[in-house]
């Protein structure tokens, strides 16, 4: 079992409408929860991070974190084409982790937003 | 503030021949992190420097890879004997000390490997 796991898609929504990405993980002791954004041929982008239960927004981005379900999302709305890109989902604090800072990420997930 | 940058951008060899990557991280910042990611993948921890030295390597690093932080500055990353299953972009990352942001980690623009 990978220690994070996301669906690779792709994810298609039609522009204006809202896009979940979802994240499980394994190991049921980690600490902080990450969303990276990366376009083609670029680097990873960090757009959110989540520590406690429940939900964080940042501007059209909520992060949600279950850590009884060990489960992580992203709900993007308003979704625009320039959203288009893979969505790495990352975890620290896992008992690998919890001592240098590294970070675990998930293989993403494609989102395409259609105009 | 630079940003995390690496060198260079792209790098084509043949297998055999050996490379090294630089990265040079955002000043100040004492944690810095290699990273390999292939087409279709999340990127997968290879190593971890605290300052200039190494603290973790990741059991799937072959001993043809070889890292080094002298100084605590920038980092090199040297492949030796390359083969073809080494081609991928290799990701430098680095993160401040503990309690100044230290759970962020910061991306440069990778450095591409094509080796033929």
């Amino acid at each position: 079992q990978k220690e994070v796991e996301q669906n690779s898609g792709p994810l298609s929504v039609p522009e204006g409408a809202i896009a979940s990405l979802n994240c499980t993980y394994s190991d049921r002791g980690s600490q902080s929860f990450f969303w990276y954004r990366q376009y083609s041929g670029k680097s990873p982008e960090l757009i959110m991070f989540i520590y406690s239960n429940g939900d964080k927004e940042d501007g059209r981005f909520t992060a949600q974190l279950n850590k009884a379900s060990q489960y992580v999302s992203l709900l993007i709305r308003d979704s625009q084409p320039s959203d288009s890109a893979t969505y790495l989902c990352a975890v620290k604090g896992t008992a690998s982790s919890s001592n240098t800072g590294k970070l675990i990420f998930g293989q993403g997930t494609t989102l395409q937003v259609k105009p | 503030d630079t940003g995390v940058s690496q060198d260079p951008r792209h790098k084509i060899t043949k297998r055999g021949q050996n490379v090294t990557f630089r990265c040079d991280p955002i000043s100040e910042h004492n944690r810095l992190y290699w990273y390999r990611q292939t087409l279709g993948q999340g990127p997968e921890f290879l190593t971890y420097f605290q300052n200039e030295a190494q603290l973790e390597k990741s059991r799937l690093l072959s001993d043809r890879f070889s890292a080094e932080r002298p100084k605590g500055s920038f980092s090199t990353l040297e492949i030796q004997r390359t083969e073809q299953g080494d081609s991928a972009m290799y990701l430098c990352a680095s993160s401040p000390p503990p309690g100044q942001g230290s759970e962020k980690l910061f991306f440069g623009s990778g450095t591409q490997l094509s080796v033929l």
